[in-house]
């Protein structure tokens, strides 16, 4: 079946430094990508997306490029600042299918 | 225009109470989902309902029910909580895209 894996937090990072979360997916056909964010106490907002092979999303200073040859989703910010700290969830959304596959989450925490 | 809300926002039950999570949507979105998020676990699909009228059980349905009332509105209740039931709880709605948009979840703790 579809799914999706992402890299194992946390990932600290110090202010201003290059953020890259890696997720590669699992799924038949050209799946819709995603990446959303969670901010300690609150619900899930979508941060980025891609519906089909080679577009870039991009949204806030993150980009994310669907690569249908390498089946990843690579998350990438050039210099993440302390607000960004946050858990990051990759998921896929099936051509057929109504509901999304998410990965298990990616936890940020960027100091000073 | 407030998108996808949820109440209560926290809970504590007893083994083998009943409640029933309420959400609705002012986005006029035809499909509706329920979620549950466990540490370590990511998002797991419990229901999901594609338009009004219907619903789906998804990846972990056991112990739950679910009631598109209306296009608005889509519940989830819990006949007899048991503590495995312990997780925050999220809805989500989805227009034409492929995107859903979340409420700000619903915390229970069953003791």
């Amino acid at each position: 079946g579809d799914s999706v894996t992402q890299m194992e937090g946390p990932v600290t990072l110090s202010e201003e430094a290059f953020l890259t979360i890696n997720c590669t997916y699992t799924a038949t056909g050209y799946p819709s990508l995603f990446w959303y964010v969670q901010y300690p106490g609150e619900g899930l907002q979508l941060l980025l997306k891609a519906t089909k092979a080679d577009d870039k999303g991009s949204n806030k200073g993150f980009e994310a490029t669907y690569r249908k040859e390498t089946t990843s989703f690579h998350l990438e910010k050039g210099s993440v600042q302390v607000s960004d700290s946050a858990v990051y969830f990759c998921a896929l959304q099936a051509n057929s299918g109504y509901a999304l596959n998410f990965g298990k989450g990616t936890s940020l925490l960027v100091t000073p | 225009n407030a998108g996808v809300t949820q109440t209560p926002k926290f809970q504590v039950l007893k083994t083998g109470q009943s409640m029933t999570l309420q959400c609705a949507q002012d986005m006029n979105h035809n499909s509706m989902y329920w979620y549950r998020q466990d540490p370590g676990m990511g998002l797991r699909l419990i229901y999901y309902s594609a338009s009004e009228g219907t619903t789906d059980k998804g990846e972990v349905p056991n112990g739950y029910n679910v009631s598109r009332l209306n296009k608005r509105e889509f519940s989830l209740r819990l006949e007899s909580a048991a503590p495995s039931q312990t997780s925050v709880y999220f809805c989500a709605s989805r227009g034409t895209g492929k995107e859903q948009y979340f409420g700000p979840g619903t915390r229970l703790t069953v003791t």
